[in-house]
């Protein structure tokens, strides 16, 4: 268990429904990542926050936003959604979003778009 | 443009045999990671490798890092079925702005 909380574990939705996935950071760090998988894309990097600020941002779609909250717990949000957007989303977080740091990766949030 | 290979995207293999994972990245690299991943489930952070020569080993698995050949490798030591797994490796340089670019990951399978 690496401390990385994600809910829901999985989400069914129709096209053109939008979503909330969300993630709670492991104690103490300050860094969010999102990640989506895919089975043709493999694991592509959406964004990342560090403390409340957006740090960067990766190939993630305009429909896709994000934001981290005081708390430091993330929200990523799904809009419009097509089913290519079906796929396994990741919430990783780091102690400070270094150079160094390693990702700690949460369980993922399967979402399913029919 | 960063790009990150690994080889071989499959691999299956007998328990007890050794084996080597190759990640070849494109430019310079600062740092280099070695994940693992169950079937639907979340990445398990291996090995950090920060510089040239480093090793890390953890069980029978060992990882090295050459930064003049932009390879690393993960080298599986008499294998077992519980190392079966997807085994994916991620460069950060300066050029990514330190954000991970990932390889396509190897899918190993070991049979008793």
């Amino acid at each position: 268990d690496s401390g990385v909380t994600q809910t829901p574990k999985h989400l069914i939705t129709a096209t053109g429904q939008r979503v909330t996935l969300r993630c709670s950071p492991r104690s103490g760090d300050l860094s969010v990542y999102w990640y989506q998988q895919s089975l043709d894309q493999g694991l592509q990097f959406l964004i990342q926050y560090y403390n409340g600020e957006e740090r960067a941002k990766g190939n993630i779609l305009e429909r896709f936003s994000a934001q981290q909250f005081p708390d430091l717990h993330s929200e990523l949000n799904l809009s419009s959604l097509e089913l290519g957007d079906s796929a396994l989303y990741f919430c990783a977080s780091s102690d400070s979003g270094g150079e160094v740091d390693t990702q700690y990766f949460g369980p993922g949030t399967r979402l399913t778009v029919l | 443009e960063l790009k990150v290979e690994q080889n071989p995207l499959f691999l299956s293999m007998q328990e007890g045999k050794n084996y080597t994972i190759y990640c070849n990245y494109s430019t310079t690299s600062d740092r280099l990671y070695w994940y693992r991943q169950d079937p639907g489930k979340s990445l398990e952070s291996l090995f950090v490798l920060l510089s040239n020569g480093a090793v890390k080993q953890e069980g029978r698995l060992m990882a090295s890092l050459d930064t003049k050949a932009r390879l690393s490798t993960l080298h599986i030591t008499a294998a077992v079925h519980d190392l079966s797994a997807t085994y994916f490796c991620a460069v950060a340089t300066r050029d990514s702005n330190y954000q991970l670019i990932w390889g396509a990951g190897t899918k190993l399978i070991i049979k008793p």
